[in-house]
């Protein structure tokens, strides 16, 4: 079965902190993504990577940076928390197949910033 | 670029009766494919069916269907005699290049009443 857990479901952090959200997946994918979502916006996507230490930004990469050191693995860091980054953030994997292939997603984190 | 439309924030079924969710989709590509996704309260995010642009027939899932209008280009999912685990919100998405992220609609929460 495909397999991607996120470290963390909820977590609360202060303002001015560095978070990590770590995304691990055990399907051999190369492609792994990170989205947040809020209310009424659908999912957004901040960034993508398509293989080990490569990162592509999505659509909302302001105040997040990724790593991937490992093909398994994706991590989202907050360099400085605020509260309007307070939201869901979902991580997913895909293999390279083009049109067709499907994204896996992880259970989410729901993190909140005071 | 590619965008997808979700006209209703929100809709109400009986139980045991079939319900269409709307989606909607513009690119300017003849391959792309379109997916929809069910996100229960728990939050994570189920990969329910998929419709290939040049597939001729309308994608089918055990209750779930894909009424797909090409010329419309709408993708439209129907769920057949709802249960009360279908409550949950449904987000249609796709892709229209090979290998690059799904992008998402704002998603319809569907609440289905006893």
């Amino acid at each position: 079965d495909v397999k991607v857990t996120q470290s963390s479901r909820y977590l609360v952090k202060r303002t001015g902190e560095k978070v990590f959200l770590e995304c691990v997946q055990d399907m051999d994918h190369e492609n792994m993504f990170w989205y947040r979502q809020d209310p009424g916006l659908g999912l957004r996507l901040i960034y993508f990577s398509y293989d080990v230490k490569m990162k592509e930004k999505g659509d909302i990469p302001e105040g997040y940076s990724v790593s991937r050191e490992k093909k398994e693995r994706f991590s989202l860091i907050l360099e400085s928390a605020s509260t309007n980054q307070t939201s869901m953030y979902l991580c997913a994997s895909s293999s390279v197949a083009g049109v067709t292939d499907t994204q896996y997603f992880g259970p989410g984190t729901r993190l909140t910033v005071l | 670029a590619q965008k997808i439309t979700q006209t209703q924030p929100g809709m109400f079924v009986q139980e045991k009766e079939a319900v269409t969710l709307d989606c909607t989709y513009d690119t300017s590509d003849q391959s792309y494919g379109l997916f929809w996704y069910k996100q229960p309260s728990s939050g994570e995010m189920i990969f329910l069916i998929y419709q290939g642009s040049y597939d001729e027939q309308n994608a089918t899932e055990g209750r779930y269907s894909l009424n797909f209008q090409k010329a419309r280009k709408s993708a439209n999912l129907v769920i057949s005699a709802s249960q009360l685990g279908d409550s949950a919100m449904y987000f249609c998405a796709m892709r229209d290049l090979g290998n690059t992220p799904l992008v998402f609609g704002k998603g319809t929460r569907l609440s289905v009443i006893a």
